[in-house]
Formats: C-alpha cells, sequence, structure tokens
C-alpha cells in the first residue's frame, strides 16, 4: 500500500528565506504525487501535482517540487517566503490503479517577519 | 465562480445525537468525497461516490452513513456521534475517478461532539 511520510511537524522561516518542505513517498507501482495547502479554517487547495512526464512541476503562489524516483521523494520548494505562505502543507500520492488519495500528516509553515 | 460548498461550517452536537452535515458543489463533478480530519492529522477518507455508486473505505465506522440524492448535494449522517468523532469534516469532489484527477476540497465543517 502506499504511504506519505512527513518528517517533523513545523517548519518556521524567516521572510524572504528558502522553503523546503519534505516529501517522501512509498509506492509499489509509479506514483501520483500532489502538495495541497490548507489555510487556517478553510480546505485543502491544490499547490501542484506530478503525474508523469517533467520531474519538475511548478505550481500555484511560485512553489515547485521535484519529483525523484531513486529518492522515493518529492520535496516542496519556494525561493522566497511570504508572509502569506503561513499555512499547513500537505503532500499526498496516489498509486497507479488506485483511486485513492493518501495524505501524509502534513507541516505547518510559520513565516516570521 | 464553481465550488464545493460545507454547511454548516461550525456543527454543535450531542453525545449520541444523531447529525448530518451537508455538501454540494457546482462543478458538475461525477465523484465526491467525505473526509475526516482530526486535529493535527492527515485528512482519513470516509468513504466516496462515484455518480450513485457507493464506496465505503473498509476502516470506516458503520456509524457513519452519506447519501447522494442528485449530482450537486452530499450528505453525512452520523447516527450516534461519541467524543471520539469530534474533527473536521471536509468534503471534496472530483471530476473523474482516477489517480490523476485533482480532488476540489469545500472549507470543512467542523464538529464538536458534548
Amino acid at each position: 500500500a502506499q504511504s506519505v511520510t512527513q518528517l517533523g511537524s513545523h517548519v518556521s522561516v524567516s521572510e524572504g528565506a528558502l522553503v523546503l518542505l519534505r516529501c517522501n513517498y512509498s509506492s509499489s507501482v509509479p506514483p501520483y504525487l500532489f502538495w495541497y495547502v490548507q489555510y487556517p479554517n478553510q480546505g485543502l487547495q491544490l499547490l501542484l501535482k506530478y503525474t508523469t512526464g517533467a520531474t519538475l512541476v511548478k505550481g500555484i503562489n511560485g512553489f515547485e517540487a521535484e519529483f525523484k524516483k531513486s529518492e522515493t521523494s518529492f520535496h516542496l520548494t519556494k525561493p522566497s517566503a511570504h508572509m502569506s505562505d503561513a499555512a499547513e502543507y500537505f503532500c499526498a500520492v496516489v498509486s497507479g490503479g488506485s483511486e485513492k488519495l493518501v495524505f501524509g500528516k502534513g507541516m505547518k509553515l510559520t513565516v516570521n517577519p | 465562480d464553481a465550488m464545493v460548498i460545507q454547511n454548516p461550517r461550525y456543527q454543535v452536537t450531542q453525545f449520541g445525537k444523531p447529525v448530518t452535515l451537508s455538501c454540494s458543489q457546482t462543478l458538475n463533478h461525477n465523484v465526491m468525497y467525505w473526509y475526516q480530519q482530526k486535529s493535527s492529522q492527515a485528512p482519513k477518507l470516509l468513504f466516496h461516490y462515484y455518480d450513485k455508486d457507493f464506496n465505503n473505505e473498509a476502516d470506516t465506522p458503520d456509524n457513519f452513513q452519506s447519501r447522494r440524492p442528485n449530482t450537486s448535494f452530499c450528505f453525512l449522517d452520523i447516527r450516534s456521534p461519541g467524543l471520539g468523532d469530534a474533527a473536521m469534516y471536509l468534503c471534496a469532489t472530483s471530476r473523474d475517478a482516477g489517480g490523476v484527477e485533482t480532488q476540489y476540497f469545500g472549507p470543512g465543517t467542523r464538529l464538536l461532539v458534548l
């Protein structure tokens, strides 16, 4: 069965600093990978997804992620953090042939002025 | 704007008193999902409808039921809420089934059980 690991629960960065949120997955077949963001008291919003093709995926709000099969990773990055990026970020995986989206435990991002 | 709407945003119920949460969508999507998200945890899929076909997750308690009377609406019924059912309940939709499809989430209903 597929699974997602997001180590730690909280990341704090300064405004303008690099954002790096780590995600590792486990899947027996090539996966589809997603990053969702959840702002306080709101639902989840898709940031970006990888299905096939180019391994570097660009998403909304300046975020991008790179699928690295050899490392079973799909880390999320943004070159320069903004105060509005403060939210919780969830990595998720769907294995080919499955319809089920499996989420990691999430990572709360704090951006300090 | 096309969207997923959940009502109410906050629901308080008493231990053992049945409660219904509502979700509607203007996206005309075929698939509707219900997730449970407890504090500081990942969303957990309870069940989903593909059109009128109901798909229950194996570990979803019998206490949780769902109805989809038409394409636009889907309801989550909790027959006898326990304290452990206090959580955020998220509704989501997707155009079609299949892992590649993006799921669109509503804002959630936060359920408090007294």
